[in-house]
């Protein structure tokens, strides 16, 4: 099955900084590459997501970024404000079809602290 | 609200107690997901549903756990003989797929919180 690995597990920037978070995922079939804010005691919110026909995608201080030759995947935040420390995770899935599931497999998490 | 909704948001329990958890999903999303998430980690599939037909169960689901959807609208998780290993977040997620080819964007509601004593 598919494993989604995400590193690194913390992360801590200068409020203003750029902050980069990677994902590999093993399964070539996987063609559709989520990401998620949690925060604490609440659902995970999706923030951005790309699909395995489009390289990069931006959504205005976020975007993300596709190498399928390579599988990963990274999102980008810039400008970083304070409210934007959470829990990150990636995802996976093999979108698409009536019939199949389109499950998502989580990475790990990381942990973006944003220091005033 | 229109977003995914769960009830309850937190339950505590007795070792050997069945529970049963509630999610409302997006009006007219026709698929719904259940996961389950443990402190530290990111939420692992449960089991999903597309209308009322239960589609695929993940091996976490051991035969205590059962879902159901009947009405293909809200569903309805139960843990029989709850075990101290069950505690953890248990969200839900729904997606409007509405033909082949089309991609899921998975809402979730806020999560049920269970801690088995």
């Amino acid at each position: 099955g598919e494993n989604v690995e995400q590193h690194p597990s913390t992360l801590s920037v200068q409020e203003g900084d750029s902050a980069v978070i990677k994902c590999t995922y093993s399964d070539s079939a996987s063609n559709y590459f989520p990401w998620y804010k949690q925060e604490l005691g609440k659902g995970p919110q999706l923030i951005i997501d790309i699909r395995s026909n489009v390289g990069e995608k931006k959504d205005q201080r976020i975007a993300v970024t596709l190498n399928k030759t390579a599988k990963h995947f990274s999102l980008h935040i810039t400008e970083t404000q304070p409210e934007d420390s959470a829990v990150y995770f990636c995802a996976a899935s093999k979108g698409g079809g009536t019939g199949a599931n389109s499950k998502l497999t989580f990475g790990k998490g990381i942990t973006l602290s944003v220091r005033p | 609200d229109t977003g995914v909704s769960q009830d309850p948001r937190h339950k505590i329990t007795k070792r050997g107690q069945n529970v049963t958890f509630r999610c409302d999903p997006i009006s007219e999303h026709n698929r719904l997901y259940w996961y389950r998430q443990t402190l530290g980690q990111g939420p692992e599939f449960l089991t999903y549903f597309q209308n009322e037909a239960q589609l695929e169960k993940s091996r976490l689901l051991s035969d205590r756990f059962s879902a159901e959807r009947p009405k293909g609208s809200f569903s309805t998780l139960e843990i029989q003989r709850t075990e101290q290993g069950d505690s953890a977040m248990y969200l839900c997620a729904s997606s409007f797929n509405p033909r082949q080819g089309t991609y899921n964007e998975q809402f979730f509601g806020p999560g049920t919180r269970l801690t088995v004593l």
